[in-house]
């Protein structure tokens, strides 16, 4: 079974700031591991994803991700934030199949002037 | 091409009736997913079909929810006598295939209040 957890439901940073939203996953089969963005009153699309290839993962919109198994983690990272960031970001784990995808609780991002 | 659709966009319904609510994914992909996103909550998952195979119905909340895919493409999900609880976002996505890998192409969701 699979399980995600997202530390800071709420998450400030000033533009031009880095960003930082944690990704801690459960697993009892090797993960694959995704990033989505809501942007407001829009569905989900994907940022990212690690499916076992190289464990530093580059997104759209210039985030990244590093797989670490040791930590059981897979942190989002943007150098520098931009006002245009603001959104929900949520934390995916999926085993081999389909249906075990599982979602995190996801992460509210704030971008202050 | 065209991505995931859903509708309608926004449902407005009086507590006890029954509603219906349809997805139509992405031309060729196998398996389909519904989610519940709660106000200020996370994507609860509902059920998902994959291909022709029976659907796993573990994540719907009670016999009230059910959901059919026809000729293994649109999806209808039907609440019956609705609850004011029942109310939230409700959310399609549709994969190429039904690997753990796959990307899931998310609709823009139905917005669903019940009086």
């Amino acid at each position: 079974a699979q399980s995600v957890t997202q530390l800071g439901s709420h998450v400030s940073v000033s533009e031009g700031a880095l960003v930082l939203l944690r990704c801690n996953y459960s697993s009892s089969v090797p993960p694959y591991l995704f990033w989505y963005v809501q942007y407001p009153n829009q569905g989900l699309q994907l940022l990212l994803k690690y499916t076992s290839a190289a464990t530093l993962v580059k997104g759209i919109n210039g985030f990244e991700a590093e797989f670490k198994k040791s930590e059981t983690s897979f942190h989002l990272t943007k150098p520098s934030a931009h006002m245009s960031d603001a959104a929900e970001y949520f934390c995916a784990v999926s085993g081999n199949y389909g249906q075990n995808f599982v979602f995190g609780p996801g992460t509210r991002l704030s971008v202050l002037p | 091409g065209a991505g995931v659709s859903q509708s309608p966009s926004n449902k407005v319904t009086e507590k006890g009736k029954d509603v219906e609510l349809r997805c139509d994914p992405i031309s060729g992909h196998t398996a389909l997913y519904w989610y519940r996103q709660s106000l200020g909550q996370g994507l609860e998952f509902l059920i998902y079909f994959q291909g022709n195979s029976a659907p796993d119905k573990s994540g719907l909340p009670s016999d009230r929810f059910s959901a059919e895919r026809t000729g293994g493409s649109v999806s209808t999900l039907t609440i019956q006598r609705t609850q004011q609880e029942d109310s939230a976002v409700y959310l399609c996505a549709s994969s190429q295939t039904t690997g753990g890998t796959d990307t899931q192409y998310f609709g823009p969701g139905t917005r669903l209040t019940v009086l």
